[in-house]
């Protein structure tokens, strides 16, 4: 069964410090894709950034990247030069064929960031 | 960039009542759409999978006549909580999927703003 793994319920960073938030994930597929989303206190999701099992290459966005190890089955988010405004909760995501090839999304339990003035 | 709707953002209803939310894709076309129900400080669930013109996919546990589900039309699909119970209080949120491969190297499935349901 598709399973995604935060294990950091909560965590505080300085601004403009980095940080990485964990994720770890579980499939039997090959084929599958790794998101991850951030969810301010509004509530509405913002997709950040995608990586998909076959890309050779960590993903990146602007200050987001994706440490992606897939032999460990781990995908951790690095946000650089952390800035107040990336206070929320942060959520990883996975789909798979698993998922009946519906595309939906499993996500994980969430962590919440706070950045530090 | 596509844009997904939600009506109500906020509903505040009775008891016993019934509530309908509104998801509607805005400048594309949605084969398929999802619900997710989230707690406070808690993670996204996946309620039901909605596909256009077809029943929708219910997850295990969830009560598919407390939660219907009708995607009339492939930019609007709709969820009724009906006979709401304070324990129905929650945030939903939908999501519209492209609709494109879904093993194309790149693939976004676009978030509503979210419904805020309180029942008294």
């Amino acid at each position: 069964a598709q399973k995604i793994t935060q294990t950091q319920p909560g965590m505080f960073v300085q601004e403009k410090e980095a940080v990485t938030l964990d994720c770890t994930y579980d499939t039997s597929d090959p084929s599958y894709g790794l998101f991850w989303y951030k969810q301010p206190s509004s509530g509405e999701m913002i997709f950040l950034i995608y990586q998909g099992s076959y890309d050779q290459q960590n993903a990146t966005e602007g200050r987001y990247s994706l440490n992606f190890q897939k032999a460990r089955k781990s995908a951790n988010l690095v946000i650089s030069a952390s800035q107040l405004g990336d206070s929320a909760m942060y959520f990883c995501a996975m789909r798979d064929h698993g998922s009946g090839n519906t595309g939906k999304l499993i996500f994980g339990q969430g962590t919440t960031l706070q950045v530090k003035p | 960039g596509a844009v997904v709707s939600q009506h109500p953002s906020r509903v505040i209803c009775k008891s016993g009542t019934s509530v309908k939310i509104e998801c509607r894709s805005l400048d594309f076309q949605a084969t398929t759409m999802f619900w997710y129900r989230q707690f406070p400080k808690q993670s996204l669930m996946l309620m039901a999978t909605s596909n256009e013109g077809s029943k929708a996919t219910y997850e295990q546990g969830v009560e598919k006549d407390k939660f219907l589900i009708n995607h009339a039309s492939l930019t609007l699909s709709t969820l009724t909580v009906t006979s709401a119970h304070p324990e129905d209080s929650s945030f939903y949120i939908c999501s519209a999927d492209l609709g494109t491969s879904l093993w194309s190297s790149y693939n976004e499935q676009f978030f509503g703003p979210g419904t805020r349901l309180t029942v008294l």
